[in-house]
């Protein structure tokens, strides 16, 4: 069974930092690209970021470019974002998602979601 | 960006009743790379449809998929009670990948 389990969410300042985790089960972790999609409180789907199997590509939305970084290992099968920088806007629900195979970034299993909420 | 545009906003309708579902894209879709997901309160999405027309393990078969192009449907042959949620389309054809806005289907 796929399990994904997110992590690192929490309360933090403007301007803050945070680290989120996701650790999958159930398939092999190093074979598949993984995503990050966030939803802010109401509204719909962002898509945020994305990385390749073997962490050579890294994709991400404009929104967050400079401020977020996206990486995996592999050994741990456990995916990471690093977010800098951290803005009123970036309040959201974030959900790591495990792409349906490469070259089809389609998002076949989601994780419950971790929050993060940037306020003063 | 390829836009997506999904209608109406909130489908009202009774349990039994057919469901169509919306999502147009402002630029036509390579190889259908059109994606639906479904998602109650408090839930995740969970994954629909995929290639525009492909559902995924396990989906009912009660949802279908249909369209190209710019233009594609999502239709629930007969609502059951547990379909009652959000529907959002996605477009992972072309970068960046692009979600639409959503569709609420309510309960009359």
């Amino acid at each position: 069974e796929v399990q994904l389990l997110e992590s690192g969410g929490g309360l933090v300042q403007p301007g803050g930092s945070l680290r989120l985790s996701c650790v999958a089960s159930g398939f092999t972790f190093s074979t598949y690209a993984m995503t990050w999609v966030r939803q802010a409180p109401g509204k719909g789907l962002e898509w945020v970021s994305a990385i390749s199997g073997d962490g050579a590509y890294i994709y991400y939305a404009d929104s967050v470019k400079g401020r977020f970084t996206l990486s995996r290992d592999n050994s741990r099968n456990t995916l990471y974002l690093q977010m800098n920088s951290l803005r009123a806007e970036d309040t959201a629900a974030y959900y790591c998602a495990k792409n349906l195979r490469d070259g089809a970034a389609a998002y076949e299993y989601w994780g419950q979601g971790t929050l993060v909420n940037v306020c003063s | 960006e390829n836009v997506l545009t999904q209608s109406p906003g909130t489908l009202s309708l009774s349990p039994g009743e057919r469901a169509t579902l919306s999502c147009r894209a402002s630029q036509s879709l390579s190889s259908s790379y059109l994606a639906w997901y479904q998602q109650r309160p408090g839930q995740a999405p969970r994954f629909l449809i995929y290639g525009a027309t492909s559902r995924a393990t396990g989906v009912p078969d009660r949802f279908s998929g249909s369209g190209s192009g710019t233009d594609f449907t999502l239709t629930i042959s007969r609502v059951e009670p547990e379909d009652f949620a959000v529907y959002y389309c996605q477009q992972y054809g072309s970068s960046p990948i692009t979600f639409g806005q959503g569709t609420r289907l309510e309960i009359k």
